[in-house]
């Protein structure tokens, strides 16, 4: 089946520093996702990427699909405490699994004052 | 507005029970999917759906059962609990052409 695999499983950063953190499949998406999570919530989207090749940003935050479809980064600049939560990239898939949506094991950001 | 909503927030089961966890939409949207997350683990997807009635395994369907029998409804049944099935489930939901899933806000359910 699609697997995803997210690195780095966890990160403990200073406030100020940047963030990088990337997916990888065996499989082609259709579309590559990156969501956030706060302890006791739901996942909320933080970026959507749709074309291969394509950089998308949303403030402080930059993602990326990457051209062979197969991965996607997520860059975070000038982190801040409420940056912190856990990370997911997502992927959606076509062809014969057209709608499943398939989430990496997460990343878990921790950032010191 | 309510978005995804799921039912129960909370829920003990003892071993061999059985339940159904509650899921509804009221966006319209075809595509609904159910995850389950285990402490400090990512999302394990268990079923989802495309369409009323269509549904399809996700990567640990196991022990658990869908049916989509209206766009806005997609509930999960548990037959036989078992300890192993201890997590937190999300429910989510999106439309068409749009992949942003819109989450509920979970159901965590133990099973001793």
């Amino acid at each position: 089946g699609q697997q995803l695999n997210q690195s780095p499983q966890s990160m403990f950063i200073q406030e100020g520093e940047d963030v990088s953190m990337n997916c990888t499949s065996s499989s082609i998406f259709n579309t590559w996702l990156w969501y956030k999570q706060d302890p006791g919530e739901g996942p909320v989207l933080l970026i959507a990427l749709y074309k291969a090749g394509e950089l998308t940003s949303n403030g402080r935050l930059t993602a990326q699909f990457g051209i062979t479809r197969k991965d996607s980064f997520l860059n975070i600049s000038a982190s801040i405490p409420s940056d912190v939560g856990i990370y997911f990239c997502a992927g959606l898939a076509g062809g014969t699994s057209y709608g499943k949506l398939t989430f990496g094991q997460g990343t878990i950001l921790t950032v010191h004052p | 507005n309510a978005g995804v909503t799921q039912t129960p927030k909370f829920r003990i089961l003892k071993i061999g029970q059985s339940m159904t966890l509650q899921c509804t939409q009221d966006m319209n949207h075809n595509y609904m999917y159910w995850y389950r997350q285990d402490p400090g683990m990512g999302l394990k997807l268990i079923y989802y759906s495309v369409g009323a009635g269509i549904t399809d395994k996700g990567e640990v369907p196991n022990g658990y059962n869908v049916s989509r029998s209206t766009t806005e409804d997609f509930p999960l049944r548990l037959e036989l609990a078992a300890p192993s099935q201890t997590s937190v489930y999300f429910c989510a939901s999106h439309t068409r052409g749009q992949s942003e899933a819109f989450f509920g806000q979970g159901t965590r359910l133990t099973v001793v």
